[in-house]
């Protein structure tokens, strides 16, 4: 089984500052990662993508992810938060054996200006 | 925007009807997954369509049902709807089955509201 905690239900950030959206996982073996924005009213949006490699995954819209194995962690990251970036962010885990995305519950995203 | 687009944006229903919903993949895609995303939740995996036959399901009960055609769309039909079927229904179109290392792209949804 496949599963994807994200642990925040909303991140608050000032415009500028840097965020951090948090995304832990389990897989019964190697894990393709991923990150997915949804704006109101609109599906869902790739990010950004962790297969194999650099730990550091770099995305759309200046984001980028940390992979850690040992701590099943996939953090997404932006140095500096624009409020345009306000949004649900989702993280989703496929173990390499299955065709499921498995999706987190996602987390609500609100840089003030 | 993706390739991938979803018919009708908004259906309401009334409980106990049926309902279809399309999905067009993008350009080059074989495979067809579709989700439900209910209010204030993450996206939960219904079915996987690949070369036209089911190739994975979840946990959804038997009046959930889809077919893919020889273009790679696909429909998703709900039996017998019940309220807690009132979501937003994701189509997502890849290729190779989803078992390959390349991303899903997610149509924008269709809203269902079953009164």
């Amino acid at each position: 089984a496949q599963s994807v905690a994200q642990p925040e239900d909303q991140v608050n950030v000032a415009e500028g500052n840097p965020l951090t959206v948090k995304c832990t996982y389990s897989v019964s073996g190697n894990p393709y990662l991923f990150w997915y924005v949804q704006y109101p009213n609109r599906g869902l949006q790739f990010l950004l993508k962790y297969i194999t490699g650099d730990n550091l995954v770099k995305g759309s819209y200046g984001f980028e992810a940390e992979f850690n194995k040992s701590q099943t962690s996939f953090h997404l990251k932006k140095p500096s938060a624009l409020v345009s970036d306000s949004a649900l962010y989702f993280c989703a885990v496929r173990d390499k054996g299955y065709s499921t995305l498995t999706f987190g519950k996602g987390t609500m995203l609100l840089v003030s200006p | 925007e993706t390739g991938v687009t979803q018919s009708p944006t908004h259906l309401i229903k009334t409980r106990g009807q049926q309902v279809t919903l399309r999905c067009s993949s993008q350009s080059g895609h074989n495979t067809v997954s579709w989700y439900q995303q209910a209010l204030g939740q993450g996206p939960q995996f219904i079915f996987q369509y690949y070369r036209e036959e089911e190739n994975g399901r979840g946990n959804f009960p038997p009046r959930f049902s889809g077919l893919q055609f020889p273009n790679y769309s696909s429909e998703l039909n709900v039996n017998a709807l019940e309220l807690d079927d009132s979501a937003l229904y994701l189509c997502a179109s890849s290729f190779g089955g989803g078992r390959d290392n390349t991303e899903a792209f997610f149509g924008q949804g269709t809203r269902l509201t079953v009164v």
